[in-house]
């Protein structure tokens, strides 16, 4: 049973538009979530994290929306660039040093 | 700061051979983690150590699937016998112990082939 849910495997964007990552979780007790970008043939980076009692935060382009009663995030990239171009992957998991579970990533491919 | 240091990056090797993949963590970090990543699975947690004890191994597929972390500055996960359906790519995260934010720090990744 996936408990964190990231369902386009794929998304293409215009250079300069905006780009939405959507991932979804079941588990309640959830209370971090995480953001990683991962180019071809290196580990997965941290890109930005929210805390469960946010709604949103920002990082430059990168903004992190929380909707706790729909267990729905999503990572707004604005403007789009085409260094953005990965796979991002969804996490989350309870404060303190329990293990993130993570979605199975999507593909971001940004089109100049 | 070194990162996260895994070796070897490429590894190609006959099925029903041993297979042995090495991580060194940041240091300071207390908490490390195996991770496999396939096409089909994603990113699946294999096993963590916290203060290099084993603390949950059951993403583990197999008995053929073994990791130990002698100390807080190596850590191995070994295959033994490998099988094709071994090929992925596996990588060791970090972590600071007793850190709300539970950001892990991942190294490059070894990707392993057995034919």
């Amino acid at each position: 049973d996936q408990q964190v849910k990231q369902n386009s495997p794929s998304l293409s964007v215009q250079e300069g538009r905006i780009s939405i990552l959507n991932c979804d979780y079941t588990n309640s007790m959830f209370d971090y979530f995480l953001w990683y970008k991962k180019y071809p043939a290196e580990g997965p980076t941290f890109l930005i994290s929210i805390s469960s009692i946010k709604d949103k935060n920002e990082d430059g382009r990168f903004t992190v929306f929380l909707n706790k009663s729909a267990k729905h995030l999503s990572l707004h990239i604005v403007p789009s660039q085409p260094g953005d171009s990965a796979v991002y992957f969804c996490a989350a998991g309870n404060s303190g040093n329990t293990p993130l579970v993570f979605g199975k990533g999507t593909r971001l491919s940004v089109i100049a | 700061d070194a990162g996260v240091i895994q070796s070897p990056r490429h590894e190609v090797t006959e099925m029903g051979q041993e297979v042995t993949l090495r991580c060194k963590p940041i240091s300071g970090h207390n908490s490390l983690f195996w991770y496999r990543q396939t096409m089909m699975r994603g990113l699946e947690l294999l096993i963590y150590f916290n203060n290099n004890v084993p603390i949950d191994d059951s993403g583990m597929p197999e008995d053929r699937f073994s990791a130990k972390m002698p100390n807080a500055s190596f850590s191995t996960l070994k295959i033994q016998p490998s099988e094709p359906r071994d090929s992925a790519v596996y990588f060791c995260a970090s972590s600071p112990i007793n850190r709300g934010d539970d950001t892990q720090y991942f190294g490059p990744g070894t990707r392993l082939t057995v034919l």
